[in-house]
């Protein structure tokens, strides 16, 4: 596609659900970043994912969260029992290439509210 | 390791006044890039720029101008005549270039008002 694709965009849950927030890179991208904006915040590293494997998942906050990229190009990040502390803007981001440091293109990103 | 400091939390100023918006970094490594980034109301990030750490040489791209110093490790952003449309969070970024894919380090953001 013309650019990074993120669904839903906004999506309100209950405290204990369970959610997925899925990401479309611009095609031909095989890097991919989630990150993650609290309000009045920089984006945060969550995860990247270079092809189909998960590269570097340091940034994960706990086991509740846990991304996948099954055939190297659209990704889900999954949060497992939600809390009321993951109510943020969950950003992707793809790169033509992990190697070297071109730009990260972003998507519009997923509000994820948690009641 | 990585940090990226952006002092100022928000900014107000009338058109057409010149603005500078300050990042200061800390990274060990000798190679390294900079990036500013615009986040309007959209929310979407917009790249502006990117910068390696054996490039000081400044630059500028119409109204935007970049100030880089490796000696006192800033990176800082200037907008002359200043625009309401550039009213929108600014982020500067970090990214040690050691490691393949290395992930963006962003700053708190500063939050530019531009009023009419």
């Amino acid at each position: 596609g013309a650019g990074v694709s993120q669904t839903p965009s906004n999506k309100v849950t209950e405290k204990g659900k369970y959610v997925e927030l899925r990401c479309d890179p611009i095609s031909g991208h095989t890097a991919l970043y989630w990150y993650r904006q609290s309000l009045g915040q920089g984006p945060e590293f969550l995860i990247y994912f270079q092809g189909t494997g998960a590269a570097d998942d340091s940034g994960l906050p706990n086991d509740r969260f846990f991304a996948v990229r099954p055939e190297g190009s659209v990704s889900t990040l999954k949060i497992q029992r939600t809390e009321r502390g993951d109510s943020a803007v969950y950003l992707c981001a793809s790169r033509q290439t992990s190697y070297g440091t071109g730009e990260l293109f972003f998507g519009e990103g997923s509000r994820l509210t948690v009641l | 390791a990585q940090k990226v400091t952006q002092a100022q939390t928000e900014i107000s100023v009338v058109e057409k006044e010149d603005v500078t918006l300050d990042c200061v970094y800390e990274t060990r490594d000798t190679t390294y890039y900079l990036f500013w980034y615009k986040q309007p109301p959209s929310g979407e990030l917009v790249f502006l720029i990117r910068r390696n750490s054996f490039d000081e040489q400044n630059e500028i791209s119409g109204r935007y101008s970049w100030n880089f110093q490796k000696s006192t490790s800033s990176f800082n952003f200037t907008i002359t005549a200043s625009q309401v449309v550039d009213s929108a969070v600014y982020f500067c970024a970090l990214s040690e270039a050691g490691q393949a894919g290395t992930a963006l380090i962003f700053g708190k953001g500063t939050t530019l008002s531009v009023s009419s």
